[in-house]
């Protein structure tokens, strides 16, 4: 049974500074990954997705990934107060489509 | 473009009843997902669907639950027999046939059992 481990936080960064989110997870196998942010009373909102090692940018946004580590990792430059909000790291079992097992999430505050 | 559907937004049901919580998934997209937050838990797989076919149930409690999507119409997902424990936040997502796999969720489905 897959496990994606997170700090649940809270997790507070000053406006405007990068904010690090980590999750690890402890199947060798996992192939997919993914990085939700939730609000809270809202549904998941997808941010980013890596498949392989290295790093991926998107806008304010970068995703890390070491599968030797079992470690992902989510960046945000620039952190805006709109940026509060939980964050959840899912990871997703062989290479085709199937259900995700997702962490507990971290919980960012960004303080203005 | 309209994204995944869900309905309805909130459902009260006494214990004992049945509750059917419905998906359209986003246009183009083929695969059918359901989940379950509990307060203060993760959320948690329950049930990958494609058209008529149940693709993986693992994460499907064994009694009372069961998922179908249809030809035509959305998915469903129902709970028969509910009890205060069903009570719970149910999503759904969909995603496309190409190979990155996201997922994209709908607003949620908030079930009360009173």
């Amino acid at each position: 049974q897959k496990e994606v481990e997170q700090n649940s936080g809270p997790l507070s960064v000053p406006e405007g500074a990068i904010a690090s989110l980590n999750c690890t997870y402890s199947d060798r196998v996992s192939q997919s990954f993914f990085w939700y942010r939730q609000y809270s009373g809202k549904s998941p909102e997808l941010i980013m997705s890596i498949y392989s090692n290295g790093d991926k940018e998107d806008g304010r946004f970068t995703a890390q990934l070491n599968k030797a580590s079992q470690y992902v990792s989510l960046l945000i430059r620039d952190s805006q107060p709109s940026d509060s909000a939980t964050y959840l790291c899912a990871g997703g079992e062989g290479g085709g489509a199937d259900g995700l097992t997702f962490g507990k999430g971290t919980h960012l505050i960004i303080q203005p | 473009n309209a994204g995944v559907m869900q309905n309805p937004r909130h459902l009260v049901r006494r214990r004992g009843q049945e509750a059917r919580l419905r998906c359209s998934p986003m246009k183009g997209h083929s695969h059918v997902y359901w989940y379950r937050q509990l307060p203060e838990e993760g959320l948690k797989f329950m049930v990958y669907l494609q058209k008529e076919n149940i693709i993986d149930e693992s994460g499907m409690p064994k009694e009372r639950f069961s998922a179908e999507f249809p030809k035509e119409g959305p998915s469903i997902l129902r709970i028969q027999q509910v009890v205060r424990g069903d009570s719970a936040a149910y999503f759904c997502a969909s995603s496309p046939l190409d190979n990155t796999y996201e997922q994209y969720f709908g607003p949620g489905t908030r079930l009360t059992v009173t």
